[in-house]
């Protein structure tokens, strides 16, 4: 998994709560990315960072929210708006944000709402 | 809008042989096309890139094909082994240039 760690790897939470799911990377990445996979899904993107203090939202950021306050670190909350949150959360890291960029994963943290 | 297909069905070969994937996509100008791994219950793995510029690309056992005027790859895996049955992923840059979008994969079984 390539010096990306997450964790914890199962969560389980009662709806209407919020929960942060942690990742950090040593590779010296500039780049950062938070997945949502459902079963026989592809991967969703969530929100994504370029640099330390900058994040974008992609394609499903409703009901999420992220910080990323130093480089190694950019935890995802996933907030009561979530409407489905159960689901296999992935974060990825890439050494030079741009076209090209081989995307580094972490071992993934399965969230499942009671 | 902007789609990356593969094939939906799982792919059961037999050991030995050549496995064939497909990734199909619409709407993309893509530089580059990406294929990952990913076992069950863990994150996807990086294989391969291959670039607009590159007709072929090979990796050990691994070989891509890009052909942009299909808009299409193909990922072969020859002399397959049991150990290479999982799901492989194919990946396109999105519009916005900073994030990959990823197809849905598909599963290989490979069988002795």
């Amino acid at each position: 998994d390539g010096g990306i760690t997450q964790s914890p790897k199962y969560l389980f939470r009662k709806e209407g709560q919020n929960v942060t799911l942690s990742c950090e990377q040593n590779l010296n990445h500039d780049a950062m990315y938070w997945y949502r996979q459902d079963p026989g899904q592809g991967l969703r993107l969530i929100y994504y960072s370029q640099i330390v203090n900058d994040f974008q939202k992609g394609d499903i950021a409703e009901g999420y929210s992220v910080s990323r306050e130093k480089k190694e670190s950019f935890p995802l909350t996933v907030t009561s708006a979530q409407k489905n949150p159960t689901a296999f959360y992935l974060c990825a890291s890439s050494p030079v944000q741009g076209e090209g960029d081989t995307q580094y994963f972490g071992p993934g943290t399965r969230l499942t709402v009671l | 809008s902007q789609k990356i297909e593969q094939n939906s069905e799982a792919l059961n070969i037999q050991e030995g042989k050549t496995a064939t994937l497909t990734c199909n996509y619409t709407n993309y100008s893509p530089a580059y096309l990406q294929w990952y791994r990913q076992d069950p219950g863990r994150g996807p793995v990086f294989l391969l890139l291959i670039r607009e510029n590159e007709k072929e690309k090979r990796k050990e056992r691994l070989k891509v094909t890009f052909d942009t005027t299909l808009k299409q790859s193909l990922f072969h895996i020859t002399a397959s082994q049991p150990a290479d049955s999982a799901t492989y992923l194919c990946a396109l840059t999105s519009n916005s240039g900073y994030a990959l979008n990823f197809g849905k994969g598909t599963s290989l079984l490979v069988t002795p």
